[in-house]
């Protein structure tokens, strides 16, 4: 079975742009969660998204955003980029909610802000 | 290879030797904690999980301590390899909360040494 795959991997952007970010969970499950990695923050939980529907969220500004599609894939939109946006996006997908289910991460994608 | 974190806990062990890594929670609610692994390039793999109503669960090679009272967590890795090399992280939630979150450790980078 294949794992979550997250797209792209790297990707280099300016100040005031707007970026999309996409990632495929493991077939048959339903949750995805993504979260940003930083060295100063380490892993800070963004939200969650199961069935289409978002979840819960983090201690994030509406500048990032997210959606889910009918077949689990999600994508995660940050407008408006800022340095402090440079990090690795990690996305999650576990079975049913996350709370109570393992969640299995994806290699992420490297987001620079210059 | 990337970097996951910066001034991490670092533990240093001998191959061979069994490694312990330590995890301080911050919420007495948290009722679920589960250990990832965490490689240079690469998203966090799971490597174990316990519940609350469990002080101690073995996996392979892996045993993971919980200790309510003090609000403490630790990873045991048996004849630790070279391949264990990588930054550990804990995590807590509360699983039957209604805003759920899944709360990470800075993390532990954990060399082995040949």
């Amino acid at each position: 079975k294949a794992g979550v795959t997250q797209t792209p991997r790297y990707l280099i952007k300016t100040r005031g742009q707007q970026v999309t970010l996409s990632c495929s969970p493991i077939s048959g499950h339903r949750s995805v969660s993504w979260y940003q990695q930083t060295p100063g923050q380490g892993l800070q939980f963004l939200f969650e998204y199961f069935s289409e529907t978002q979840r819960n969220k983090g201690n994030f500004p509406g500048r990032f955003s997210g959606r889910q599609f009918s077949n689990s894939r999600s994508e995660m939109n940050v407008s408006t980029l800022e340095l402090g946006d440079s990090a690795l996006y990690l996305c999650a997908s576990s079975l049913g909610e996350a709370a109570k289910n393992i969640q299995y991460f994806g290699a992420g994608t490297r987001l620079s802000v210059l | 290879g990337e970097s996951v974190g910066l001034h991490l806990p670092t533990l240093s062990v001998q191959e061979g030797d069994n490694s312990i890594i330590n995890c301080a929670y911050s919420n007495s609610a948290s009722d679920y904690f589960i250990w990832y692994k965490q490689e240079s390039g690469k998203g966090p793999q799971f490597i174990i999980d316990i519940r609350s109503n469990m002080d101690k669960r073995q996996g392979q090679r892996v045993t993971v301590l919980l200790n309510k009272t003090v609000k403490h967590l630790s990873l045991q890795i048996a004849a630790t390899q070279p391949g264990d090399s990588a930054v550990y992280f804990c995590a807590e939630n509360i699983s039957g909360g209604s805003n759920y979150k899944l709360t990470f450790g800075k993390g532990t980078l954990l060399t082995v040494n040949p």
